[in-house]
């Protein structure tokens, strides 16, 4: 597609219950990154994958949160036992190179993300 | 620890006015990259700012770059209520591949 495609792109569900949001980047674009904004803040970094090389995983707030990509395309990120703090809305970026070569991240529309 | 600072946070002004946004950030960066979110939508990518120096135009929106001041500006000449917006700042951090970003700032021009 054109632009880097996010599913679904509301997902109300109850407490305690797991998720799954999926993200379809860019054709050809290496690098992915998975954010949280809480409204009315700003980005909070969650995940980075760049091509095959081991994800950084350093912005994941609990165990409960985990992300996968295969390969250069599709990723999913899984919250289980949803709180109510994860309320928020879940953005995807890619781009076609790593941050140090200064590509712009090109976003998703997000997944909005309520927790009863 | 890379910190990126925005100011001001909340700008409300009329049409036909100049200001400018700040970002301040606290190590050394020299790539800089400004993006706007419109309400209820995702972020769309403004400037990238790769050097000392660099200063990029689109519209009534000017972007710059001081890495030795760590500060990037965004002037907004002329203001339409079409630029009503929240724009964020983020720099690279040489350590790592991660962007941090500022917390943005929320614009409100009124016609």
């Amino acid at each position: 597609g054109a632009g880097v495609s996010q599913s679904p792109s509301n997902k109300v569900t109850e407490k305690g219950k797991d998720v799954e949001l999926r993200c379809d980047p860019i054709s050809g674009h290496t690098a992915l990154y998975w954010y949280r904004q809480r409204l009315g803040q700003g980005l909070e970094f969650l995940i980075y994958f760049q091509g095959n090389s081991a994800p950084d995983k350093s912005g994941l707030p609990s165990d409960r949160f985990s992300a996968e990509r295969t390969g250069e395309s599709v990723s999913t990120l899984t919250i289980q036992r949803t709180q109510q703090e994860d309320s928020a809305v879940y953005l995807c970026a890619s781009s076609s190179g790593g941050q140090g070569e200064g590509q712009p991240q090109h976003f998703g529309d997000g997944t909005r993300l309520s927790i009863l | 620890e890379l910190k990126v600072e925005q100011n001001p946070l909340f700008l409300s002004m009329q049409e036909g006015k100049n200001y400018t946004i700040y970002c301040n950030y606290s190590t050394t960066s020299d790539r800089l990259y400004w993006y706007r979110q419109d309400p209820g939508k995702s972020l769309e990518s403004l400037f990238v700012l790769l050097s000392n120096g660099a200063v990029k135009q689109e519209g009534r929106l000017m972007a710059s770059l001081d890495t030795k001041a760590r500060l990037s500006t965004l002037h907004i000449t002329a203001a339409v209520h079409d630029l009503s917006a929240t724009y964020f700042c983020a720099v690279d951090r040489w350590s790592n591949y991660q962007l941090i970003w500022g917390a943005g700032t929320k614009l409100i021009i009124k016609p």
